[in-house]
């Protein structure tokens, strides 16, 4: 089975460009985590949806973050624009939610963003 | 409030060696989960175990054990007999069912094995 993928594994931008990160999850994973981890710390949830739902935005700066997940599968988070302070990983996770009621979640390799 | 501490920033042992990473948490509530992920230098946070508050038995597989005592908060992990390619950076992670199951990391331990 295949394991959460993520694009592009690294990404390199001038601040002030817009930069995209695309994920997809488990096959039958309904539930769908971007999380940032900056060097030498745990990762930290950004956002968090349930089919297409954003049922937790509540830590995604929402002045240049923007994400989505249309169908409920595949999900899409930009940065416009990049600032320096965005050089992080970028990691995507999903897991199975049901009656209220989350499992395990699991993790894509990451996107390393540096911005120059 | 919701706290993992991975008071180990770094370790260094040498191959074959056992090692021991600590985990202590805080939370307020009864219902929870303690989770530990490995993240090697590839960046994949790899899923290693989950275990609920109300389940304190030790749990052992192949070269990794963990052990919980809610009467210390703590979580820990051991490595026996350590190998190059345990090296890695390992999370210990909690989450509360009362706040939507929201996992809230530690800092990690960076676990170097030297050959």
């Amino acid at each position: 089975e295949a394991g959460v993928v993520q694009s592009p594994r690294y990404k390199i931008i001038e601040k002030k460009q817009p930069v995209a990160f695309w994920c997809n999850p488990i096959s039958g994973h309904n539930t769908l985590y971007w999380y940032l981890q900056n060097l030498g710390q745990g990762p930290e949830l950004l956002i968090r949806y349930e089919n297409e739902e954003a049922v937790d935005d509540s830590q995604l700066p929402k002045d240049r973050f923007s994400a989505e997940r249309l169908k409920g599968v595949d999900s899409t988070l930009k940065i416009q624009p990049a600032e320096l302070g965005d050089s992080a990983v970028y990691l995507c996770a999903s897991s199975q939610t049901s009656g209220g009621r989350t499992d395990t979640q699991y993790f894509g390799p990451g996107t390393r963003l540096t911005v120059l | 409030a919701q706290k993992v501490t991975q008071a180990q920033t770094e370790i260094s042992v040498v191959e074959k060696e056992d090692v021991t990473l600590d985990c202590v948490y805080e939370t307020r509530d009864t219902t929870y989960y303690l989770f530990w992920y490995k993240q090697p230098p590839s960046g994949e946070l790899v899923f290693l175990i989950r275990r609920n508050s109300f389940d304190e038995q030790n749990e052992i597989s192949g070269r990794y054990s963990w052990n919980f005592q809610k009467s210390t908060s703590s979580f820990n992990f051991t490595i026996t007999a350590s190998q190059v390619v345990d090296s890695a950076v390992y999370f210990c992670a909690l989450s509360e069912v009362n706040r939507d199951d929201k996992i809230i990391f530690g800092k990690g331990t960076r676990l170097h094995i030297l050959p």
